[in-house]
């Protein structure tokens, strides 16, 4: 089955500097590779995704990156804020989008 | 627009017991997905329902079972509950299961089995 692996497991930066995330895959026919934002005692929820025939995709300050033949895809948050303090997950799917591989999760913590 | 909705939000069961987890989808959507979010961990995949059909299945055991009804909603059951199924359970839903189609969560149900 599928496996992805998420690092770093931790990442702090300073308020208005770039964060990247990085994720890796290992089946080749994954397709869809969303990623989640959780804040402590809620839902995640979905903040950008990439689908397999796009290489990145941008919304405002975030951005993902995907390389298939290495497959790899990354997140970049651009001019954190306070706000953006949260764990994040990459996560892989085959066909549908409904069974979605989840990484480890990366705990990003914005300091002021 | 409601999102995904969960009932109850917190649950605290004893070993042996059993639980019945709910999840209305968002209105419009007709496949609803089950995780299980352990402490620290990323959800995994339990059951996917789509039109009241199972669609996938991950590894869990048949202590875990599924249904969703007509009008979309479903039902995440466990049996014999054990204590390492105390996790958060997600729900979500999705317009389709037939192509790729954005995954919406609940806010979780979250089971202490004691």
């Amino acid at each position: 089955g599928e496996n992805v692996e998420q690092h770093p497991s931790t990442l702090s930066v300073q308020e208005g500097d770039s964060a990247v995330i990085k994720c890796t895959y290992s089946d080749s026919a994954s397709n869809y590779f969303p990623w989640y934002k959780q804040e402590l005692g809620k839902r995640p929820q979905l903040i950008i995704d990439i689908r397999s025939n796009v290489g990145e995709k941008k919304d405002q300050r975030i951005a993902v990156t995907l390389n298939k033949t290495a497959k790899h895809f990354s997140l970049h948050i651009t001019e954190t804020q306070p706000e953006d303090s949260a764990v994040y997950f990459c996560a892989a799917s085959t066909g549908g989008g409904n069974k979605l591989t989840f990484g480890t999760g990366t705990q990003l913590k914005v300091e002021l | 627009d409601a999102g995904v909705t969960q009932s109850p939000t917190h649950l605290i069961k004893t070993r042996g017991q059993h639980v019945t987890l709910r999840c209305s989808p968002i209105s419009g959507h007709k496949s609803v997905s089950w995780y299980q979010q352990v402490l620290g961990q990323g959800p995994q995949f339990i059951f996917q329902y789509y039109e009241k059909e199972e669609r996938g299945r991950g590894n869990f055991p048949d202590r875990f079972s599924a249904r969703q009804f007509p009008n979309y909603s479903s039902e995440l059951n466990v049996n014999a509950l054990l204590l390492g199924d105390s996790a958060l359970y997600l729900c979500a839903s999705s317009l389709s299961a037939a192509s790729i189609s954005p995954l919406h969560f609940g806010n979780g149900t979250r089971l202490t089995v004691t």
